[in-house]
């Protein structure tokens, strides 16, 4: 089992949908949850973090998390076609030293006008 | 406020040739990390620094790789000899020393080992 799964895509939505994101984790004690967008050629740009149970919002964005379930998802309202990109879950385990961070796959996003 | 600098951008070697990289932090950030990305792939964590100490290298192929941070502030990623599946893109980031602190990620260096 991947320590950080994610489905690889591509997910495509309609311009103006809603994409939604999952991204599941096996360490029940991890802490901090982070999205990264990643678009082909650039490296990853952070664009959300969560600590805590439930919903955070920013903007377009919200991210939600459920430690309960381990799993952190990522919806992006109003879809446009500059959000076409790989997006990357990133989670902190419990036992990481620092800030270490363990990388999912990423899912590749397809914004269709 | 300048971001994580890195270079070469771009780099063709063959294999068991070597080859060396270069990234400097964001302004005051102690943490340093460099992560070794695939095509297709999500970055994976090659070392860690904290200052001038490494905090994790479990991940870094040492019979090949090393990496060092002399003043805790540049870094340096070293391969020798490289393989061919070390082509990849080699991501620097940093981040501040408190809990939780998020990571910056550099433009990167695209290694091609023919």
């Amino acid at each position: 089992q991947k320590e950080v799964e994610q489905n690889s895509g591509p997910l495509s939505v309609p311009e103006g949908a809603i994409a939604s994101l999952n991204c599941t984790y096996s360490d029940r004690g991890s802490q901090s949850f982070f999205w990264y967008r990643q678009y082909s050629g650039k490296s990853p740009e952070l664009i959300m973090f969560i600590y805590s149970n439930g919903d955070k919002e920013d903007g377009r964005f919200t991210a939600q998390l459920n430690k309960a379930s381990q799993y952190v998802s990522l919806l992006i309202r109003d879809s446009q076609p500059s959000d076409s990109a790989t997006y990357l879950c990133a989670v902190k385990g419990w036992r990481a030293a620092g800030n270490k961070l363990t990388f999912g796959g990423g899912t590749r996003v397809l914004v269709k006008p | 406020e300048a971001g994580v600098a890195q270079s070469p951008r771009y780099k063709i070697i063959e294999k068991r040739q070597s080859v060396a990289f270069w990234c400097n932090p964001i302004s005051g950030h102690a943490t340093l990390y460099w992560y070794q990305q695939i095509l297709g792939q999500g970055p994976k964590l090659l070392i860690q620094f904290q200052n001038n100490g490494v905090v994790d290298d479990s991940q870094l192929p040492k019979d090949r790789f090393s990496a060092e941070r002399l003043k805790g502030v540049d870094s340096t990623l070293k391969i020798q000899p490289a393989k061919l599946e070390d082509s990849a893109v080699y991501l620097c980031a940093s981040s501040l020393e408190r809990e939780r602190s998020e990571q910056y990620f550099g433009p990167g260096t695209r290694l091609t080992v023919t």
